[in-house]
């Protein structure tokens, strides 16, 4: 079955990075982009950007520019997010999605990982 | 890019239908028949309800049901359940493979 499995909680300093990771399993790793979206403490859902596991391509939404690294290791099948110079207003969950066959759904997530600023 | 705007609560008794809108602009919903809604419970992941405007996955009830007219999508609830008190948000896909959320509705179940 189609897991995404993400790091555990993270607790930053301002001004510090943060790399979260999102392992994928049941599934051929490549073959789907993933996705990362922010979630803020009671607020709604913030598309980041995506990457193409398969050629490391990337596309960032225009409010993370500058602050935001997608990467990838297709040897463990794993999606990495960093997210740079940290405030806290970035404190928040922060989940991997992977596209459905339809290609624009997300149709399976990691359980999300909290980042505390 | 601007969040697609939601209500941001719907409410409704058990065995009723409700319907919850999602309106974007001739960037987004307006122009691609790739919008997808969500349902998310206190704590938990989103998980895929509907997507390319209104097709429903395996697994799904059919009692979730989605349409579009022009810049505005719709997600509709029929026969009303306890279990679908959450927050639901619709996507949309933009211009330079971009997508964006909508602001998110709480549905609460009277």
């Amino acid at each position: 079955q189609v897991q995404l499995v993400q790091s555990g909680a993270e607790v930053k300093k301002p001004g510090a990075s943060v790399k979260v990771s999102c392992k994928a399993s049941g599934y051929t790793f490549i073959d789907y982009y993933i996705h990362w979206v922010r979630q803020a403490p009671g607020q709604g859902l913030d598309w980041m950007g995506w990457i193409n596991p398969n050629t490391g391509g990337t596309n960032y939404a225009q409010k993370f520019q500058g602050r935001v690294t997608m990467t990838r290791d297709t040897s463990i099948s794993t999606a990495y997010l960093e997210l740079s110079r940290l405030r806290s207003d970035d404190t928040a969950v922060f989940y991997c999605a992977k596209v459905g066959s339809s290609w624009y759904e997300f149709d399976y997530w990691g359980q999300g990982t909290l980042v505390t600023v | 890019q601007s969040a697609l705007t939601q209500p941001a609560s719907v409410s409704g008794s058990p065995g009723q239908s409700i319907t919850i809108s999602c309106t974007g602009t001739s960037s987004d919903v307006g122009d691609y028949n790739y919008v997808s809604w969500y349902q998310q419970r206190p704590g938990k992941a989103p998980k895929l309800m509907i997507h390319d405007v209104s097709n429903r996955p395996s697994g799904v009830s059919n009692r979730f049901s989605g349409s579009k007219s022009g810049n505005t999508a719709s997600l509709t609830i029929s026969g009303l359940q306890a279990e679908d008190e959450a927050d639901y948000y619709c996507t949309s896909y933009a211009s330079s493979s971009t997508y964006v959320f909508g602001t998110g509705t709480k549905v609460t179940v009277l």
